[in-house]
Parts: structure tokens; sequence; C-alpha cells
């Protein structure tokens, strides 16, 4: 069964430096979201994305965030300097058409852990 | 602003016990909901979704109910087993026009063998 896969599964940086967090969605699923989940709090949306463009984002994806489809296959969020406050598990998802039958897909997460 | 609340925090029971998780949401002008599993340090399985014109759905032990005028859905787990322990959350498939769920906190479930 397709799948989305994210890499890497935990990624430690220390505070400052730029990361990067790869997804790769179901193939022919055409939205794509990033969502992130501090410990203990709810998921939270950060992104959606669609026909290479931001279609809507949180008050959380500042301009230290962005995101990237860079080859028609991969997902990219990025974050240029990150913050001890961006610890979190950053979850990927992807949806196939924008219609009330069609589910969210989730990657399993990589987990960010700034220093 | 669509809030999603889910009641209780954290359940426990024994194990055969028939359970109901509950979420609520703010705004009914909903096009889904989907109800999801996420075990500790893991990612978020999708366990059932109901379109905003139907009224439940099923899946083995799971039946999922939506009341969208009321804004609340219930997720019944009959028959729990240890494995069922997780925490399940609820989303609401916004009306907007990008997808994006809104989650609620969630509901730890602790089934005692």
């Amino acid at each position: 069964e397709p799948e989305v896969t994210q890499t890497p599964s935990h990624q430690v940086t220390q505070m400052g430096q730029e990361v990067i967090l790869r997804c790769v969605p179901i193939s022919n699923h055409l939205y794509f979201y990033w969502y992130r989940q501090i410990l203990g709090q709810k998921v939270e949306f950060l992104v959606s994305f669609y026909n290479n463009e931001i279609s809507e984002k949180s008050e959380i994806f500042d301009d230290q965030f962005s995101v990237e489809r860079p080859d028609g296959s991969n997902f990219t969020l990025k974050i240029r300097s990150t913050k001890l406050e961006d610890s979190a598990m950053y979850f990927c998802a992807s949806f196939k058409e924008l219609s009330s039958y069609n589910e969210q897909f989730f990657g399993p997460g990589t987990r960010l852990t700034v220093l | 602003k669509q809030e999603v609340t889910q009641i209780p925090a954290a359940l426990s029971v024994p194990e055969g016990e028939n359970l109901v998780l509950n979420c609520s949401f703010t705004d009914s002008a909903i096009y889904n909901l989907q109800w999801f599993r996420q075990d500790p340090g893991k990612g978020l399985t999708s366990l059932l979704l109901i379109q905003s014109s139907q009224r439940e759905q099923t899946s083995g032990r799971l039946n999922a109910s939506l009341d969208k005028s009321s804004g609340r859905s219930t997720l019944y787990i009959a028959a729990s087993q240890p494995g069922d322990s997780a925490t399940y959350l609820c989303a609401v498939g916004s009306s907007s026009n990008t997808g994006k769920l809104i989650f609620g906190q969630g509901t730890t479930l602790q089934v005692k063998p």
C-alpha cells in the first residue's frame, strides 16, 4: 500500500542552524501539508501546498520557514535559523484531491531537537 | 476560527469494556472529519473518515458518528483490547479550499488486561 515517507526520523541541530526536513508524498496525490506537534500539545497545521505554490499557511509559518517541491517527488520543509521552540515532531501529509471522501495520509514524522 | 475539543483527556478501562470518545467542534461548516490513532512517539494512523453528509462510519470494532449541527462526533470502540491503548485524535477538515485539518488535543486510552 502506498505510504508517505519522511527523512530523517530524528534530527538534532544547534540553535541558529538551518534544517531541511524531507517528505515523499504518495505519488498520485496533489495536495501536500506540513503539520507539527510540540511534545504534549495538539497537532498544528503549518502550511498547505498545491500546484507548486503555498495555498494556505498558519501564523506559525513565518519567514523562517519555507517549502519546496524541487523534483516532482520530494516535498521539503526548510527552517532557516532554528530556535529552541522549533523542537517538535513534524509530520508531512498528502491528499489525492480536495474531496470530502478523501482522507489525508500522514508520514511517520521527523523529530526535530534544537539544542 | 475552528476549535476542536476532545473529552476526556485520558481514559482507563478494563479489557473487554465498550467505550466512547468524544470530539466537539465550534464551526459546523466542515467537509469531513477523521479519527486517527497515535502510538507514543509515532505517526498518525487514519482510522475512520466521515464525510460531512454522513452520519456514521464503521470499521471492525470502531464506529464513528457525526452530528454536524451540534458540532459533535463520537468514536465508539467495542470490546476494547490492550492493543487499543493509544492516543486517539479527532481532526476536522476545514471549509477552506486547502483541505487543512484542525486537530483536537486527543484522548489517551489505556486498556488494562
